[in-house]
């Protein structure tokens, strides 16, 4: 399988634990996208990268959370002393930058519950 | 900025029965337009795009949806829809900026 993954797909946690997860994208894209889902809201975005550069964020995005590309492939997601209201699932998207339209790809999620 | 509202959360049709998932949205800059539709426990995936051109995009599986600028509208329709359409329908823009903005969705139960 090609397309975007994430891991692990289902975290529990309880209350001021910090979580991590992981996006790998479709190989070759050098956009990679953070969007956030709550239950009954579409998508909303996070942050996205180009390569390596963090290039937006949105401000939804509070200092306790920070993502990281570090080598322009995968990306991690790290929310710390989480809350009940991170409960989401967090969506990564991938494209190829490049012409007047990039198509994101989107991996299946990772369901976040926070006791 | 960009918004989007989807009128209908939840939308029960009969097998073979048409359907519309309504979509508005609201943008000062020019757009392009999708519908994307996650199926339970899977990921979104993109059903069909306005960019440019011809303001019928139609998809690959029946689906179709029709740009209207003056009404900044992009509706979904589909003239007979089967058991295997249940799902959730996402509109979506894009526009000045390389965020998707994404309205709450719309889910379509389609019943025998």
């Amino acid at each position: 399988d090609t397309g975007v993954s994430q891991d692990p797909r289902h975290k529990i946690t309880k209350r001021g634990q910090n979580v991590t997860f992981r996006c790998d994208p479709i190989s070759e894209h050098n956009r990679l996208y953070w969007y956030r889902q709550t239950l009954g809201q579409g998508p909303e975005f996070l942050t996205y990268f180009q390569n390596e550069a963090q290039l937006e964020k949105s401000r939804l995005l509070s200092d306790r959370f920070s993502a990281e590309r570090p080598k322009g492939s995968f990306s991690t997601l790290e929310i710390q002393r989480t809350e009940q209201g991170d409960s989401a699932m967090y969506l990564c998207a991938s494209t190829l930058a490049g012409g007047s339209y990039n198509e994101q790809f989107f991996g299946p999620g990772t369901r976040l519950t926070v006791l | 900025a960009q918004s989007v509202t989807q009128l209908d959360s939840q939308v029960p049709v009969f097998e073979e029965a048409p359907v519309e998932l309504r979509c508005n949205y609201s943008s000062s800059v020019s757009v392009y337009l999708f519908w994307y539709v996650q199926y339970p426990n899977q990921g979104l995936q993109l059903l069909l795009k306005y960019l440019s051109g011809s303001t019928l995009v139609e998809s690959i599986n029946g689906f179709e949806a029709e740009f209207n600028k003056s009404q900044t509208s992009f509706h979904l329709r589909k003239p007979s829809v089967h058991i295997s359409d249940t799902a959730e329908y996402f509109c979506a823009v894009k526009g000045g900026s390389e965020k998707l903005v994404f309205g709450k969705g719309t889910k379509l139960t389609v019943n025998p």
